[in-house]
């Protein structure tokens, strides 16, 4: 069974500060995705990353897939309240979606 | 857009009650697909279909049916709700099964059996 690992599995910060989250896996994975799911709602995707070593940047918010495509990071620049919820990586095993259990991060004001 | 629509947004049950949670999408998506959400579990799938017609089971199968009789909607048939059942359930859709297809999920159904 591929596991996949985030952490930290909470984060509570103060606005302004930069933050960085972390995907790993056991396995080598084709790709992987980020998903964000605000309190009381369902996942919303973020972003898909494809190639070893691909960074991809959504305004405050940089994606970086590991070389090795073994691991995967998500650093936010000067965090917002806006950013608060639960960051979920997920790969595919075969026909399955695989979801790690998530950072969740907390930005007060 | 409604996108994806899940009812009720709350819902409590006794042990032996049966129930089905509602999801319907809009914008004719072939896949749909149930989770369930559980503290330091992540999400886990429980049923999926690819089509109308046409179900499969997930991770977490037992307890659970579905049908698929629409392209539109796909409920969750609990048979008789155990306090394990306790979870948020999330209905997801995308065009198709596969990795460049995303998935866009309800706001989920939280229930609690007692």
């Amino acid at each position: 069974t591929q596991l996949l690992e985030q952490s930290p599995q909470f984060l509570s910060i103060q606005e302004g500060e930069n933050l960085t989250v972390y995907c790993n896996s056991s396995s080598v994975f084709s790709s992987l995705q980020w998903y964000r799911q605000e309190p009381g709602e369902g996942p919303v995707l973020l972003v898909t990353v494809v190639t070893g070593g691909e960074v991809k940047k959504l305004k405050r918010l940089t994606f970086q897939f590991g070389d090795a495509r073994k691991d995967s990071s998500l650093h936010i620049t000067a965090a917002q309240p806006g950013d608060t919820g639960l960051y979920l990586c997920v790969i595919q095993a075969g026909t399955a979606l695989i979801f790690g259990k998530g950072t969740t991060l907390s930005v007060s004001s | 857009n409604a996108g994806v629509t899940q009812t009720p947004k709350f819902q409590v049950l006794k042990t032996g009650q049966s129930m089905t949670l509602q999801c319907a999408q809009d914008m004719n998506h072939e896949y749909m697909s149930w989770y369930r959400q559980d503290p330091g579990m992540g999400l886990r799938l429980i049923h999926y279909s690819v089509g109308a017609g046409i179900t499969d089971q997930g991770e977490v199968p037992n307890g659970y049916n579905v049908s698929r009789s629409t392209t539109e909607d796909f409920p969750l048939r609990l048979l008789s709700a155990a306090p394990s059942q306790t979870s948020v359930y999330f209905c997801a859709s995308s065009f198709r099964q596969g990795w460049d297809s995303p998935l866009h999920f309800g706001n989920g159904t939280r229930l609690t059996v007692t």
